[in-house]
């Protein structure tokens, strides 16, 4: 009955491939997030969809990619991975007009 | 460009007494306050909101303080227990900036 869930839980990979993680909410919300949590520790956002359109794109690489084939899923697909890229990545979601966002457990992101 | 800083990465208390998380802000914009707590290797948990139109908001052990013209909010925890040692992120939202985090601040309870 988890309300956030993300797949998978750690990725290690080598520089250069492409990498998907995939985010579910079962809470009936309409909007979803991604954040990064860097090296520093700071949570950023990256994207925001709400019924499956982008509304909030945080000037991220083109290398990512997000994909919401429905309002309970927000899939984040990375190409061409880097060194930089390493860090833990959180999926959320909210209704939309509501700030209360609830986040998933993280996918830790390791690239040789 | 921190918009929202906490500026002690970690605090030590008590089991029993009172432990005060601070939070400043910077965007006079912001009119929304939350407090997520983090426990290793999960992701962050909502604990406490406030709207700047309020001063105080109180949920059970846990009560946020916002002080707007200081640009400055607190969290206390009353009695701290245990279980309460974790990352505590302040978080803030308004006008057109999504929520920005701070960078956290680890709580230790020590029993």
């Amino acid at each position: 009955d988890t309300a956030v869930s993300q797949t998978p839980k750690y990725l290690v990979t080598q520089m250069g491939n492409d990498k998907s993680i995939k985010c579910e909410q079962n809470l009936g919300h309409d909007t979803m997030y991604w954040y990064k949590q860097d090296s520093k520790k700071f949570l950023k956002i990256m994207f925001s969809y709400n019924n499956k359109e982008l509304i909030i794109n945080e000037t991220v690489p083109n290398r990512f990619s997000p994909k919401s084939p429905d309002k309970a899923h927000l899939n984040l697909h990375i190409n061409s991975l880097e060194l930089g890229d390493s860090a833990v990545y959180f999926c959320a979601s909210s209704q939309f007009g509501r700030e209360t966002q609830y986040f998933g457990p993280g996918t830790r992101l390791l690239v040789l | 460009d921190q918009q929202v800083k906490q500026n002690s990465p970690s605090l030590s208390v008590q089991e029993g007494r009172i432990s005060i998380l601070n939070c400043d802000y910077t965007n006079s914009m912001f009119d929304y306050f939350l407090w997520y707590k983090k426990y290793p290797a999960e992701g962050p948990t909502f604990l406490i909101s406030i709207s700047s139109i309020k001063d105080k908001n109180e949920d059970g052990r846990f009560t946020v303080f916002l002080n707007k013209s200081a640009k400055h909010l607190s969290l206390h925890i009353v009695p701290s227990q245990p279980g309460d040692s974790a990352v505590y992120f302040c978080a803030a939202s308004g006008g057109n900036t999504p929520l920005v985090f701070g960078k956290g601040t680890r709580l230790s309870v020590i029993a």
